[in-house]
């Protein structure tokens, strides 16, 4: 059974930074693209980033470029993105799904919170 | 540029059926989407991808009572014999050679 697990959210201030994690099994991790996705509160889905299967190539939407970064570890099984540069605008529950040239798993989610 | 455009809402009553819409951008009536559902307080599950041509592919454990099917630059997604648990958020999506596309989600209320 495809599993994906993000961890990693809370509550941080503006400017500060967070790292989230997405632990994924069922599968062959290191075969697949990867993306992250948000849901601000009330609002629709928003792609944020993506990394290729072996975490060679990756992009991001133009609200993140340059303060997210996403990673890999297909040893670990584990997908990244380190947040750095937290905005009020970042709050958001935060995705981690599976690329079959759309998502074909999703996780649960992990809520992320920038506030003072 | 690639946008996908949904109605708000949508309702319909307990065991009956309903057509949701999901327009594709001028240009793009080619393009394959994929629903989504999100029921509240949950993350999205994969429902289907849906072809142009009507043909679609369902994920793991997904009902009958799902289905899809294309007129143009239209995709629906048609939920019969309608439950309670279908009361949710439904979003199509699509990709290209950039980022995915989601459209805004349509919430489905069941009477």
């Amino acid at each position: 059974e495809v599993q994906l697990v993000e961890s990693g959210g809370g509550l941080v201030q503006p400017g500060g930074s967070l790292r989230l994690s997405c632990a994924a099994s069922g599968f062959t991790f290191s075969s697949y693209w990867m993306h992250w996705v948000r849901q601000a509160p009330g609002k629709g889905l928003v792609w944020v980033s993506r990394i290729n299967s072996d975490g060679s190539s990756t992009s991001y939407a133009d609200s993140v470029k340059g303060r997210f970064t996403i990673s890999r570890d297909n040893a670990k099984n584990t997908l990244y993105l380190q947040m750095n540069s937290l905005r009020a605008e970042d709050t958001a529950v935060y995705y981690c799904a599976r690329d079959g040239d759309y998502p074909d798993y999703w996780g649960q989610g992990t809520l992320v919170t920038v506030s003072s | 540029q690639l946008v996908l455009t949904q109605s708000p809402s949508a309702s319909a009553s307990l065991g009956a059926s309903v057509k949701l819409t999901c327009t594709l951008s001028s240009g793009h009536s080619s393009y394959a989407i994929a629903w989504h559902q999100q029921q509240p307080e949950k993350g999205p599950r994969y429902l289907m991808k849906l072809n142009s041509d009507g043909s679609h592919s369902k994920g793991d454990g997904i009902p009958d009572r799902f289905s899809g099917s294309s007129s143009g630059a239209e995709r629906y997604l048609t939920i019969s014999s309608l439950q309670s648990e279908d009361e949710a958020d439904y979003y199509c999506q699509t990709w290209g050679t950039g980022p995915w596309v989601f459209g805004g989600g349509t919430k489905l209320t069941v009477l």
